[in-house]
């Protein structure tokens, strides 16, 4: 069964600190990961796209690893800001009839507090 | 450059009411077009996908409908609300073949 796990459910640091948010699935044939940052109320916008080859991709302060041999990735957002309390989404997409399906992890809500 | 609106932002809707939400893209053609419901603290799911007008595929079984009358319009329907539907729906877009996907703005639907 294709699924997408992410951990913690939830997650509260402080203003400037450093956290790591992980993402393990099972969807295969794997095509690509992307994590998405949702801010309440409002869809889900791309923070960075990971295919089968890449192990590490950076925007910002934020970086994404991916190790596709056991189908994990995580997060790191470095210095955090208040700006950061959001819900971050993880999304695997496999290859079926033509187009891509994705899997949508049920995110990780993070609260940046100063 | 591409843009993607949905509207209404909010709707409160009596259980049994009809529905129709609506999602328009500018800047691109032939796009593939999503709907998606979360309800609250739960994941996204993927209701209705489409790769060309009039053409629809249901990813789950509900009472919701979906239409694609032009290339850029996406449309989301019901004939009777249940409780069950209230939840944030959300129409994203993407390059056909390509597994990008771009979210528009949302609309959270309340059914009383």
């Amino acid at each position: 069964k294709n699924q997408v796990e992410q951990s913690p459910q939830s997650l509260i640091i402080l203003e400037g600190k450093n956290c790591t948010l992980q993402c393990n699935y099972t969807v295969s044939p794997f095509s690509n990961l992307r994590w998405y940052k949702q801010d309440t109320g409002r869809g889900p916008v791309s923070l960075t796209i990971m295919t089968f080859s890449e192990n590490t991709k950076s925007n910002g302060r934020y970086t994404a690893t991916l190790d596709a041999d056991t189908k994990q990735s995580s997060l790191h957002i470095t210095a955090s800001q208040l700006s950061d309390s959001a819900s971050y989404i993880c999304v695997v997409s496999r290859h079926s009839g033509g187009y891509q399906k994705v899997t949508f992890g049920t995110g990780t809500k993070l609260q940046v507090i100063p | 450059s591409q843009t993607i609106h949905q509207w209404p932002a909010t709707l409160v809707q009596p259980v049994g009411s009809p529905l129709s939400l609506e999602c328009t893209v500018e800047g691109t053609s032939n796009p593939n077009l999503y709907w998606y419901r979360q309800a609250a603290g739960r994941g996204l799911q993927l209701l209705f996908y489409s790769v060309g007008i009039g053409q629809i595929s249901s990813e789950v079984p509900q009472n919701l409908s979906a239409s694609r009358p032009q290339d850029r319009q996406f449309i989301l329907s019901s004939k009777k609300l249940l409780l069950s539907d209230s939840g944030f729906y959300l129409c994203a877009w993407s390059v056909a073949g390509v597994g990008e996907q771009y979210f528009g703005p949302g609309t959270r639907l309340t059914v009383t």
